[in-house]
């Protein structure tokens, strides 16, 4: 199946810090999204992104398909944005291949 | 819009009893959800597809007669966790595919934690 890469696995940021999320894939895919898994568990949907660039508030997501990689930008860091993000694509049918995770620890 | 919840959200259960968890999309029609199982500080692993009114689909290694997927509804689809032993304590979650704008993305359930005693 197609493998989906993260890094970095693990980042720890001063609130109020900028950081670069990076997802690698190894195959062509007709859809990446991104999610947040807070501290409960709940995934919470942020960009259907499977390729140019998109913009929500303090987030934004580029995914760059012919270069086989998205980045999701996180701007002016909040306590809140504490947890997992995962990457997931989908390639043919429409079953979604998670990544590695990047655990986020923003510390006040 | 786009509401997908799981019940329970916990469940403890001796070693060779069934569970039974629920997932349902709360305000739209899902003819495919999914169910995935997460391990303590891994990813999502995909476990099954579900469709509507037809069986569903397992992923290589999961076993079919221990996973019991039903899809009754639109809105209903129910994995029932047979036999349980502690390796099967993990954290259970659903998702509900929805196609809008051209476009398919799958909304998740908040997860169920299972642990077997």
């Amino acid at each position: 199946g197609i493998q989906v890469e993260q890094s970095p696995p693990d980042l720890i940021l001063q609130e109020g810090a900028n950081s670069t999320l990076r997802c690698n894939f190894s195959d062509s895919v007709n859809n990446l999204q991104w999610f947040h898994q807070n501290p409960w568990g709940q995934l919470i949907n942020l960009f259907y992104i499977p390729s140019g660039t998109k913009q929500n508030g303090r987030l934004s997501a580029t995914t760059v398909a012919t270069e086989r990689y998205s980045l999701l930008y996180i701007s002016s860091s909040q306590t809140t944005d504490s947890g997992v993000y995962f990457c997931a694509v989908e390639s043919g049918a429409n079953n979604l291949f998670f990544g590695t995770g990047t655990r986020l620890t923003v510390i006040p | 819009g786009a509401v997908v919840s799981q019940h329970p959200s916990w469940v403890i259960c001796k070693s060779g009893t069934s569970v039974k968890i629920e997932c349902r999309s709360l305000d739209f029609q899902a003819t495919t959800m999914f169910w995935y199982r997460q391990f303590p500080k891994q990813s999502l692993m995909l476990m099954a597809t579900s469709n509507e009114g037809s069986k569903a689909t397992y992923e290589q290694g999961v076993e079919k007669d221990k996973f019991l997927i039903n899809h009754a509804s639109l809105t209903l689809s129910t994995l029932t966790v047979t036999s349980a032993h502690p390796e099967d304590s993990s954290f259970y979650i659903c998702s509900a595919s929805l196609s809008a704008s051209g476009k398919k993305s799958q909304y998740f359930g908040p997860g169920t934690r299972l642990t077997v005693t």
